[in-house]
């Protein structure tokens, strides 16, 4: 069974906060891992891709990849109200097309 | 760039009718979609999969001859649910990803339906 873990949260952080949003992966050969942000109500919004090891940024994301460790992490620095959301881990397996999504975390922003 | 659209957005039906929605890539080729569902407070669940022209791979537990996917064109991919339940209602998503980034899927603003 592939796997992406997230912690549900709620995460809690006050505004202007860096939040911290970790992910999980039990597939060694997943290639690919993007970060999708989930509005109530609303459908997934892609927010960030990343392929190599190492920080990706991008404005006041920053997306984190350690394929030994199998983790991934997306750091929202300068935290607005308006980032409060469900943000969803998703990993391609390296093969087919399909994504694995995990559960989400759910981030609220407090002023 | 990569627009995905959906239509309708929401749709309330009575049981036993059937509900088409569409599914379009507007500035991009779609050669894969994407069918989820997700209910309330739930993650999303892969329906199926559509690759254009050919028939939709359904993930398990999925009756495909009560969600008819159809995906005739590269822009364009259907999902109608026949003889719709109460328990059908949900939110219906669809994603699409091109034959460029075949990994990076871009989903549609969704359909609310509720069956009555």
């Amino acid at each position: 069974q592939k796997e992406v873990e997230q912690n549900s949260g709620p995460l809690s952080v006050p505004e202007g906060a860096i939040a911290s949003l970790n992910c999980t992966y039990s597939d060694r050969v997943s290639q690919s891992f993007f970060w999708y942000r989930q509005y109530s109500g609303k459908s997934p919004e892609l927010i960030m891709s990343i392929y190599s090891n190492g920080d990706k940024e991008d404005g006041r994301f920053t997306a984190q990849l350690n394929k030994a460790s199998q983790y991934v992490s997306l750091l929202i620095r300068d935290s607005q109200p308006s980032d409060s959301a469900t943000y969803l881990c998703a990993v391609h397996p390296g093969g087919g097309n399909k994504l694995t999504f995990g559960t989400g975390t759910q981030l609220k922003v407090e002023l | 760039g990569a627009v995905v659209s959906q239509h309708p957005s929401r749709v309330i039906c009575k049981s036993g009718t059937s509900v088409k929605i569409e599914c379009r890539s507007l500035d991009f080729q779609a050669t894969t979609m994407f069918w989820y569902r997700q209910f309330p407070k739930q993650s999303l669940m892969l329906m199926a999969t559509s690759n254009e022209g050919s028939k939709a791979t359904y993930e398990q537990g999925v009756e495909k001859d009560k969600f008819l996917i159809n995906h005739a064109s590269l822009t364009l991919s259907t999902l109608t649910v026949t003889s719709a339940h109460p328990e059908d209602s949900s939110f219906y998503i669809c994603s699409a990803s091109s034959s460029g980034t075949t990994d990076t899927q871009y989903f549609g603003p969704g359909t609310r339906l509720t069956v009555l």
